[in-house]
């Protein structure tokens, strides 16, 4: 059974710091992993979709990393903005068929003006 | 423009009194499927469709019933919903078709809030 774990809960940093978010999953056998956003009240955003056969996809100021033998994914914020405060998720589909998304419980950033 | 729309966005009901969630899409996606946010556990799926008249359970699908008639709408419903279902629930699409070797993201509503009392 895929399990997804992100590691810290909560980040607080000053703004223009560059940052990571780590997403670990236990089952390689993935066929993608996605990253979300969240913000209070809102839906999920989707920022970035990294194939099981890709080893990073980079969008603006973010980039992801997957290692399926490592079972690691990172979130690359550059140059981070009060407006990049929101919990970030991420997501694994695991092979099988189904589509479903095993999501880990987020990491909560704040950027501090 | 693109989106997963459900309603209502919040709900406050009562215990037993039957509702439903509605979920509809305008991406023609075939895969639809709906999850529950809970404080310490995350999002959890309840049901997914892989296509019209094909439905399967998620990991909690106790106590919701769904549907998908027709391509676009992916009803969630509680015939008699309890207090351990207060919850956020979220609706989410997708082709659902591997192009190329590849999946596409999945793009979510902008959730449920419901509360029973």
């Amino acid at each position: 059974k895929q399990e997804v774990t992100q590691i810290p809960a909560a980040l607080s940093v000053p703004e223009g710091e560059n940052l990571v978010l780590n997403c670990s999953f236990t089952d390689s056998a993935i066929y993608n992993l996605q990253w979300f956003r969240q913000d209070p009240g809102k839906g999920l955003t989707s920022l970035l979709l990294i194939q099981s056969s890709q080893r990073e996809q980079t969008s603006g100021r973010l980039n992801a990393s997957l290692d399926k033998s490592s079972g690691r994914s990172t979130l690359y914020i550059a140059a981070s903005q009060p407006g990049d405060s929101a919990t970030y998720l991420c997501a694994a589909i695991t092979q099988g068929g189904s589509e479903k998304l095993v999501f880990g419980k987020g990491t909560k950033l704040t950027v501090n003006p | 423009e693109a989106q997963v729309t459900q309603n209502p966005r919040y709900l406050i009901t009562v215990t037993g009194k039957k509702l439903t969630v509605t979920c509809s899409q305008n991406m023609n996606h075939e895969y639809m499927s709906w999850y529950r946010q809970d404080p310490g556990l995350g999002l959890r799926q309840i049901y997914y469709s892989m296509n019209v008249e094909v439905t399967d359970k998620g990991d909690v699908p106790e106590g919701y019933k769904v549907s998908r008639k027709e391509k676009r709408n992916f009803p969630l419903i509680l015939e008699s919903p309890s207090p351990n279902q207060t919850s956020l629930y979220f609706c989410a699409s997708s082709p659902g078709q591997v192009s190329k070797g590849r999946r596409q993201p999945q793009h979510f509503g902008d959730g449920t809030r419901l509360s029973i009392l």
